[in-house]
């Protein structure tokens, strides 16, 4: 399996808390990205940055932010997590260039109440 | 940015037979690569197979190959002998530095 990672696996909380997933990868690829899944549906893309500093929004609107202080650590935080937010997380990381792969984590599933 | 459609959202194959899975794809680049990408319930996301658009030839990795149709925009995987472990949801995005993801077709596998 790739060596990236999703911390928590799962994760449930109340309306109104401050959450930060968090993402790792130890393959040193520039590229990383997140993505909301609901079970069985098609991944959105709703985060990705090209290396150290840079990150970008998707193409689904997303209430969350992202941070690229590290290459290998690319943290997704909702500042207020609603209802609207249950669902499944997924980072993934690629080397630079479009015929690469991109390499995901197990992912997080979240659940607000 | 590449859109890709997936028009089957479900499919079935007997265990040791053989399934195609359709994907058609819309981009106005030059040069792109096409992949698949299998999700087994549960599990992560794994790369299948990839093919890149100059390539004429069909790739093909073990059980696994594709039926790559530049001109139609087609891109089709092709399961044989299947498994019970093949049972997943498959994705086929296309890339020129945007991955899009579509729908997703879920094979079942049965036994």
């Amino acid at each position: 399996e790739a060596d990236i990672y999703q911390t928590p696996r799962y994760l449930v909380i109340g309306t109104g808390k401050k959450i930060t997933l968090e993402c790792s990868q130890t393959m040193g690829h520039d590229k990383m990205y997140w993505y909301q899944q609901d079970p069985g549906m098609e991944l959105h893309l709703i985060h990705y940055s090209y290396g150290v500093n840079s990150t970008e929004k998707g193409d689904l609107s997303s209430e969350s932010t992202v941070s690229r202080i590290r290459t290998e650590h690319f943290p997704l935080t909702l500042e207020s997590a609603r209802p609207s937010h249950t669902s499944q997380y997924l980072c993934a990381s690629s080397e630079p260039g479009f015929s690469y792969e991109q390499y995901f984590g197990p992912g997080t599933r979240l659940t607000v109440t | 940015a590449q859109t890709v459609t997936q028009s089957q959202p479900e499919m079935s194959v007997q265990e040791a037979e053989t399934v195609t899975l359709s994907c058609t794809y819309d981009t106005s680049e030059s040069d792109y690569y096409l992949f698949w990408y299998k999700q087994p319930p549960s599990r992560q996301m794994i790369l299948v197979i990839r093919q890149e658009a100059y390539k004429q030839q069909n790739a093909t990795e073990n059980r696994f190959s594709v039926n790559f149709q530049k001109a139609a925009k087609s891109f089709s995987l092709k399961i044989s002998d299947s498994q019970l472990g093949d049972a997943a949801m498959y994705f086929c995005p296309a890339n020129n530095n945007d991955m899009r993801f579509g729908a997703g077709t879920r094979l079942t596998v049965k036994p």
